[in-house]
Formats: C-alpha cells, sequence, structure tokens
C-alpha cells in the first residue's frame, strides 16, 4: 500500500537560516503531494501542494519540488522564522482513494535555543 | 471564514462509554466530508469519506470502534466505542473529492478516556 516516510521526527530551526524536512513515498500510482501545518492546539491546514505540470508550489516562503524519480517531495524554506515553529506532515493522495490522505509521522520544528 | 463546526470540543469517556461526535459544515461548496484520527503520538489517519445523506460506514483501528453516518448535506456524526487510548477527531471537507483535494479540517473533537 501507499506510505510516507518523515525521516526527522525533530528539526531545529535558526532564524535566518533555511530549514529542510524530509519526505519520500511510495504509491503505486503517481500521486499528488501535500504539506500540511499544525500549530500548537490548533488543527492541520494546508501549507502547499504538488502541480501535475512540475511547477513549484510556493507559500509563505516555503517551497517543495517533486521528484518522481527519487519519490521524494522535500519542504524547504530559505530563511526560517521563529513562527514556523510548529508540526509538519507530508501526505499523499492515492487516485484510487479520494480524500484519503496518507499521511507521514510528521516532523516538528522548533527554534534552536542560543 | 470557518467551514466546519464540530461538538462537543472535548470530551472525557468513561471507559466502555461510547461517545457522539457531530460535524456541521458550513459553506455547500465543500461537500466532501470526511473524518480523520489523531493519536497521541500525533498521528494523523483517514477514517471514513461521506458524501450523500444515509452513507453510513464501520471501522475498528487499535484502540477504537467507529460508526460513520453522512445525516444531511451539512451533518456528518461519528459514534466512536470502546476507546482505550485518546485521541483527536477531525472532521474535514473538501470540494470534489479527487486526488488533488484540499482537505479543510474542523478545530477538532479531543477524547480523553477516564
Amino acid at each position: 500500500g501507499d506510505s510516507v516516510t518523515q525521516t526527522e521526527g525533530l528539526v531545529t530551526l535558526t532564524e535566518g537560516l533555511p530549514v529542510m524536512l524530509n519526505c519520500t513515498y511510495q504509491s503505486t500510482y503517481s500521486p499528488f503531494l501535500f504539506w500540511y501545518v499544525q500549530h500548537l492546539n490548533e488543527a492541520p491546514k494546508l501549507l502547499l501542494k504538488s502541480f501535475t505540470d512540475n511547477k513549484r508550489p510556493e507559500h509563505q516562503g516555503f517551497h517543495a519540488t517533486l521528484h518522481k524519480s527519487s519519490s521524494s517531495f522535500h519542504l524547504q524554506k530559505s530563511s526560517a522564522q521563529l513562527s514556523d515553529s510548529a508540526l509538519y506532515y507530508c501526505a499523499l493522495s492515492d487516485r484510487g482513494f479520494a480524500s484519503a490522505l496518507t499521511f507521514g509521522s510528521g516532523t516538528k520544528v522548533i527554534p534552536c535555543l542560543p | 471564514v470557518t467551514l466546519l463546526e464540530q461538538n462537543p470540543r472535548w470530551r472525557l469517556v468513561p471507559r466502555g462509554q461510547a461517545v457522539n461526535l457531530r460535524c456541521i459544515l458550513k459553506n455547500s461548496q465543500y461537500p466532501w466530508m470526511s473524518w480523520y484520527q489523531q493519536d497521541l503520538q500525533k498521528q494523523l489517519q483517514w477514517l471514513f469519506t461521506l458524501r450523500s445523506p444515509g452513507d453510513k460506514e464501520v471501522k475498528s483501528l487499535p484502540g477504537a470502534d467507529y460508526l460513520a453516518t453522512r445525516v444531511t448535506d451539512t451533518e456528518l456524526r461519528l459514534q466512536v466505542a470502546n476507546m482505550s487510548q485518546g485521541r483527536t477527531l477531525y472532521c474535514t471537507c473538501s470540494e470534489t473529492g479527487g486526488d488533488q483535494d484540499t482537505q479543510y479540517f474542523g478545530p477538532g473533537t479531543r477524547l480523553l478516556v477516564l
């Protein structure tokens, strides 16, 4: 079946420096990939999603590139902010099952304390 | 703009007792409604997608049994039974049910086991 792997459970960010969260997937088909973000005591909400035409989605300074050859959809931001601290989920949707997202285990992003 | 209301927002559930949750859709442009669970380890998992009034589905997962019902075009219900571990249940809605659809999450219902 489909699966999503987020290898880092915890990532620290330093304000002004780049941050990257890894996401790889396995799917029978060619799925759509999503990044959802969940701030403390809030519900998850969409951050960005892949396009069919290989455009690179961007939102709030975050971007992700779908690489079908390596089955990856890593999330990056060139200059992190403290407000980016949250739980980030990579997810995929399978063509066979509309609305049924398969989520990775999530990556918690916290500030790096000096 | 709030698309979904969920009630109750939290509930203490005595072991062995069932609890009924409601989700109300505030915008009929997003008629595909689903339930997701988030366990204590923050893992998100799709449970059901119900599009039409009268649709019903059941599912048993580790830690809880579920019965979902699409009551009307705007109301989705979930009965949770035999819950052994706490969890948060999220109602979602989407526009087309397609695999590119954004899932919009409700505020969630947190269930704690007594």
